[in-house]
């Protein structure tokens, strides 16, 4: 079964710290996405990526960097945490051949004090 | 950029009837819309894609497509508290990234 992993589950971070988000997925898919989702404004894409070692900014990237590393890893990066940032982060995975149907993780929680 | 509207933003059925849910976007070329479940706590599930006009029909599911009002709708029939969550539509109009509607609360009533 397709299983996408994402760590730390529970995050609380300073203001202008470094934050480091991670996910691992297991699908053999090409495709990796970050999401954050609030209240009012659903789930918006911040970055994404068509492979390893490729980024692509999403709808709202300013604030955030990303890195894929190996088919299996795509991290967000945020150099400065601002307490905008506040909210809960989903990792996804898919593949155009599965018609673009994306397997998201279970969340994290980001708190930025 | 894609516009993703749902309606009505909650919804409360009793068991045992239909739940129906809508959505409209803004691009008649998208090429796919699906239908996410989230539940309290947890990631988005894929219920169901259509990418043609009609219908499409899968167990309790059903979906109606009309690109031209870029109108979607999701029916759960014969809903059950376990169908208590949040629904997403989300459409696929360029590359490989979804946009997503804010979603619509379900609560189904024993």
């Amino acid at each position: 079964e397709a299983a996408v992993t994402q760590s730390p589950r529970n995050k609380v971070a300073v203001t202008g710290g470094k934050v480091t988000l991670s996910c691992n997925q297991t699908n053999n898919h090409n495709n990796m996405y970050w999401y954050r989702q609030d209240t009012g404004h659903g789930l918006r894409l911040i970055h994404y990526s068509y492979g390893a070692g490729s980024t692509e900014k999403g709808d709202i990237p300013d604030g955030y960097k990303a890195s894929r590393p190996s088919q299996e890893n795509f991290s967000l990066i945020l150099e400065l945490a601002t307490p905008s940032q506040t909210s809960v982060y989903f990792c996804a995975s898919g593949d155009k051949l599965g018609g673009l149907e994306q397997y998201f993780g279970p969340g994290t929680r980001l708190t930025v004090l | 950029q894609e516009k993703v509207q749902q309606s009505p933003e909650s919804l409360i059925v009793p068991e045992g009837a239909m739940s129906s849910l809508n959505c409209t976007f803004s691009n008649s070329a998208s090429q796919s819309i699906w239908w996410y479940q989230q539940h309290p706590g947890k990631g988005p599930e894929a219920l169901i894609s259509i990418f043609s006009n009609g219908n499409k029909k899968e167990g309790r599911l059903t979906v109606y497509l009309n690109r031209a009002s870029l109108h979607v709708s999701l029916h759960i029939r014969d809903s059950q508290p376990s169908d208590s969550a949040v629904y997403l539509c989300a459409v696929n109009s360029a590359g490989n990234k979804l946009t997503f509607g804010i979603g619509t609360r379900v609560l189904v009533r024993p």
